[in-house]
């Protein structure tokens, strides 16, 4: 049974950091892609990155990139969102996502879904 | 990237059908062939209900039926069941942007 579990979610103040972690299991980890989607509490979903199965490549949405760095361990089956100079709309269930294509495809379908983490972000 | 336009809200009785579009650019909804619909009940996670447009995972039920027109691509369920209420969103490949993007969901509700 495929299984994504996040963790790391807090409240934060306004500029700090926080590094969330999402541990993976029942399935061939580095054979996938990865994603980190997002979503504002009563507000709709909203991709952030991406990054490639041998962590060689990643994306970010334009709204993010430079504050957020995704990255994985697949010796730890572990992906990992650092997320710097945070902002309260920055306040979110962060989710990891698996990539239903295997190896090099990405096409942003997102076929298993952790359960969130909750960041929240106030002073 | 923009968020690809959904309707706020649809409904139905039970034994319906209700249709839900989501509508997107020539750079994701209409560029490619890589819409997905996700379901997400309140509390939970989405659950991804269509890829491809058109194709169903294992497990889901095949009153869930997508398709695509242009730069719109539609959900419809039929034979509507009070478990079928909840949040549904679609996404879309947008390759020339290395990106995704989702909807801005549409509550389902069941008369």
């Amino acid at each position: 049974e495929v299984q994504l579990v996040e963790s790391g979610g807090a409240v934060v103040q306004p500029g700090g950091s926080l590094r969330l972690s999402c541990a993976a299991s029942g399935f061939t980890f580095d054979d996938y892609a990865m994603h980190w989607v997002r979503q504002a509490p009563g507000k709709g979903l909203e991709w952030v990155s991406l990054i490639s199965w041998d962590g060689g490549t990643t994306y970010y949405a334009a709204s993010w990139k430079g504050r957020f760095t995704i990255s994985r361990d697949n010796s730890k089956n572990s992906l990992y969102l650092q997320m710097n100079s945070l902002r309260p709309e920055d306040t979110a269930l962060y989710y990891c996502a698996k990539e239903f294509y295997f190896g090099s495809g990405t096409y942003y379908t997102f076929d298993y879904w952790g359960q969130g983490t909750l960041v929240t972000v106030s002073s | 990237q923009s968020a690809l336009t959904q309707p706020p809200s649809a409904s139905g009785s039970p034994g319906q059908s209700v249709t839900i579009s989501c509508t997107g650019t020539s750079s994701d909804v209409g560029g490619y062939n890589y819409v997905s619909w996700y379901q997400q009940h309140p509390g939970k996670a989405p659950k991804l209900m269509i890829y491809e447009v058109t194709k169903r995972p294992s497990g889901v039920p095949d009153r869930f039926s997508g398709s695509k027109s242009g730069n719109t691509a539609s959900l419809t369920v039929s034979g509507l069941q009070a478990e079928d209420e909840a949040d549904y969103y679609c996404s879309s490949y947008a390759g020339s942007n290395n990106s995704g993007v989702f909807g801005t969901g549409t509550k389902v509700t069941v008369l």
